[in-house]
C-alpha cells in the first residue's frame, strides 16, 4: 500500500532548529511536499522537492533523498508562531496526494 | 481576492440526512479535490476532479457523492450511507492536474457534526 511516516510529535525551543523527518512507500513517486496547519486551520503549502536535495525558503528547507524514499523539514530560528502541525505529502503521477498523518511541533519559550 | 471558499463554516446532520457542503474557488485552477480530516489524523482524499464533468474516486469515497458542472465548483454530498460522517472537511485545488509540482490551495473547512 501505499502510506507515509512521520513522528506524531516534536518539542524544541525558540531560537533553535528542528528537523521532522518522512519516510514514504508509494507508487509512481513525483515528489514530496510540505504543508502547515494551525489548529483549526486551513493547510498551507510551504515547499516542494522532485530532485534529490535541499531546498530553501527562508528560514525553512526541506531535503529529498528518492533512493532512501526519504525526505525532512528543516525549520531555522524557530519562533512561537511555527507552533503547527507539519504534514508531508507525496505525489504520485496519478495527480493523487497521499498525506501523512502529520507532525505536531511544540515550541518552548 | 483570489482564494477557495467554503461553506458552512459548520455543520450538523441529522440522522439518515444528505446534506451538502459547498465549495467554490475563483483562481481558474483545473483540478479540485475534498478531503476528510480526524483529529490527530492526516487528510484522506475523498474525491477528486481534473476537469469538469469528470471527478474519481479518492480513498474513502462510500458514502460520499460529487459534481462537477463548473470550473469553479465541486460540492460534496454527505449521504446517509456514511456512517460516521463527523470530521473536518477540507476543498482543495489546483492549477494543473498531473503538474510536476502540483500545489493545493486549501479553503477553510467546514466541520461536520451528527446530532
Amino acid at each position: 500500500g501505499q502510506s507515509l511516516e512521520q513522528p506524531s510529535e516534536v518539542t524544541a525551543v525558540e531560537g533553535a532548529i528542528v528537523q521532522i523527518n518522512c519516510t514514504y512507500q508509494t507508487s509512481g513517486f513525483y515528489g514530496l511536499s510540505w504543508y502547515q496547519q494551525h489548529d483549526g486551520g486551513a493547510p498551507t503549502f510551504l515547499s516542494y522537492n522532485a530532485l534529490d536535495g535541499l531546498e530553501e525558503t527562508g528560514r525553512f528547507s526541506s531535503f529529498l533523498s528518492r533512493s532512501d524514499s526519504y525526505g525532512y523539514l528543516l525549520l531555522q530560528e524557530l519562533q512561537m508562531k511555527d507552533s503547527a502541525s507539519y504534514f508531508c505529502a507525496a505525489q504520485n503521477r496519478d495527480d493523487k496526494i497521499i498525506f501523512g498523518k502529520g507532525t505536531r511541533l511544540h515550541i518552548l519559550p | 481576492d483570489g482564494g477557495i471558499t467554503q461553506s458552512p463554516k459548520y455543520l450538523f446532520r441529522k440522522e439518515g440526512q444528505n446534506v451538502t457542503l459547498s465549495c467554490e474557488q475563483n483562481l481558474n485552477h483545473d483540478a479540485m479535490y475534498w478531503y476528510r480530516q480526524d483529529p490527530g489524523q492526516g487528510l484522506r482524499l475523498i474525491y477528486y476532479s481534473q476537469i469538469v464533468n469528470d471527478f474519481q474516486k479518492g480513498d474513502i469515497a462510500e458514502g460520499y457523492s460529487v459534481s462537477r458542472e463548473k470550473k469553479e465548483s465541486f460540492p460534496l454530498t454527505v449521504t446517509s450511507a456514511q456512517k460516521n460522517p463527523t470530521a473536518f472537511y477540507l476543498c482543495a485545488s489546483s492549477l494543473y492536474p498531473g503538474a510536476a509540482k502540483n500545489i493545493q490551495y486549501f479553503g477553510a473547512g467546514t466541520r461536520l457534526s451528527v446530532l
